[in-house]
């Protein structure tokens, strides 16, 4: 299968700080990629949808001026928590899928954000 | 039914025995349902897609069924064994077209015992 990447695994910062996540594909270039994040004892909820040079589409209760998600290139996606407080602290998850392809998403690994 | 649900929430079974789980979604506006595969610290890993009502796929010793009329999907594990340890995740996608997005349940974590 498809391999994402995402990069940190893991980050604390104090409150106030932003923190910029990235996510890659690293076999097939994916016009879209997807942003989700799961909170205690909860499903993976969608954030938003990143498209590759255009803005992105956020779900509804999203705040994009919070969440700001760019999407440089064919694979590469970020997503920067801005002034991040406390009730942030999350687990960020991307998906990509394959452009004419199957169905099938292909998560990374998902990135753990503690706000202190 | 809004949202997609799952169940059991967890499941302890002995090495060797056949298990199942249950995925309830919308059947409106239905498009795909997604099987995922989740061990911690990894990244979920793609076991099927279905979109058609009756569909059966079967991946070595784990199957899934789909009947999209009244919005369910089994995902079957025959001779569990401890590697089979995970957090299964089924989704929907949103929408009645491929949009990518998907709609998750809360997952079903199987612990399979030596």
């Amino acid at each position: 299968g498809a391999v994402v990447s995402q990069h940190p695994s893991r980050v604390i910062c104090k409150s106030g700080t932003s923190v910029k996540i990235e996510c890659r594909s690293l076999d097939f270039q994916a016009t879209t990629m997807f942003w989700y994040r799961q909170f205690p004892k909860q499903s993976l909820m969608l954030m938003a949808t990143s498209n590759e040079g255009s803005k992105a589409t956020y779900e509804q209760g999203v705040e994009k001026d919070k969440f700001l998600i760019n999407h440089a290139s064919l694979t590469l996606s970020t997503l920067t928590v801005t002034s991040a407080h406390p009730e942030d602290s999350s687990f960020y998850i991307c998906s990509a899928q394959r452009p004419l392809g199957p169905d099938t998403q292909y998560f990374g690994p998902g990135t753990r954000l503690t706000v202190l | 039914i809004l949202n997609v649900e799952q169940s059991p929430q967890s499941l302890h079974v002995q090495e060797g025995d056949s298990t199942n789980f249950t995925c309830s979604f919308p059947s409106s506006n239905f498009y795909a349902l997604h099987w995922y595969r989740w061990e911690t610290a990894k990244s979920p890993e793609a076991l099927f897609v279905m979109t058609l009502n009756g569909d059966e796929k079967k991946k070595g010793r784990i199957s899934a069924t789909l009947n999209t009329k009244e919005g369910y999907s089994y995902l079957y594990i025959k001779g569990s064994q401890p590697e089979d340890s995970a957090t299964y995740l089924c989704a929907s996608t949103k929408g009645s077209s491929n949009t990518g997005k998907l709609i998750f349940g809360q997952g079903t974590t199987l612990q399979v015992k030596p």
